[in-house]
């Protein structure tokens, strides 16, 4: 079984639909990640947490927000989701005594239209 | 402003030939590692360097680390299909924060 899982791993949606992903792991990290990929613009970090009581905004966090239900868990909202939010979403774990080394979900392909 | 610069953004090449891709920064890191991202898939890691000056070897790919810890290289000899893919690197300000990635080379290697 996968280490680091991602549901769902497709989505279309509609302009202005509330829409969750959510990222599970089995590696035993207290590190979890959410970043985005667009063409050309690489991974670029939304959220992330050190630990189940904490939660940082990363580079691109406006209209996005995340829960920490437990170590193992880490879910994206899209409060409202528009057109440019349409891109490739991945979690990703890592453990801080080996240098943050990023262990990625599989990804969600997300479409807004 | 991006904090680490990778060049070629783009890079298509023959089989059988050697590349060089590039990461740069003005930043100082603790450590620098380098991804594999295969189309479908998420990235998955290569190697990581943490002493300025070091060398690693993983088969036909050679990874450097700048002597001042800026700056990283990727080499790879004799391409092959299978090389074809996204390569980033991530580099590891001190302190407590997260990785910091450049935006990524894509390789593409024709047989």
């Amino acid at each position: 079984d996968a280490d680091v899982t991602q549901t769902p791993r497709n989505r279309i949606t509609k302009t202005g639909k509330r829409i969750m992903l959510e990222c599970s792991q089995t590696k035993g990290h207290d590190r979890m990640y959410w970043y985005r990929q667009d063409p050309g613009l690489g991974l670029r970090l939304i959220y992330y947490s050190f630990d189940v009581k904490d939660i940082n905004k990363g580079e691109i966090s406006d209209g996005y927000s995340v829960s920490r239900q437990a170590q193992a868990k880490f879910s994206l909202s899209l409060e409202s989701a528009i057109p440019n939010q349409t891109a490739l979403y991945f979690c990703a774990t890592s453990d801080r005594t080996w240098g943050d080394t990023q262990y990625f979900g599989p990804g969600t392909r997300l479409t807004v239209l | 402003t991006q904090l680490l610069e990778q060049s070629p953004q783009f890079l298509s090449i023959q089989e059988g030939e050697n590349l060089t891709v590039y990461c740069n920064s003005s930043s100082v890191f603790s450590s620098l590692q380098w991804y594999r991202q295969e189309p479908g898939e998420g990235p998955v890691l290569l190697v990581t360097v943490v002493t300025g000056g070091e060398v690693k070897k993983l088969k036909r790919l050679t990874f450097q680390f700048g002597d001042a810890r800026k700056d990283s290289s990727l080499h790879i000899t004799a391409a092959q299909p299978g090389d074809t893919g996204l390569y980033l690197c991530a580099g590891k300000l001190t302190g407590n924060t997260p990785l910091v990635f450049g935006k990524g080379t894509r390789l593409s290697v024709i047989a």
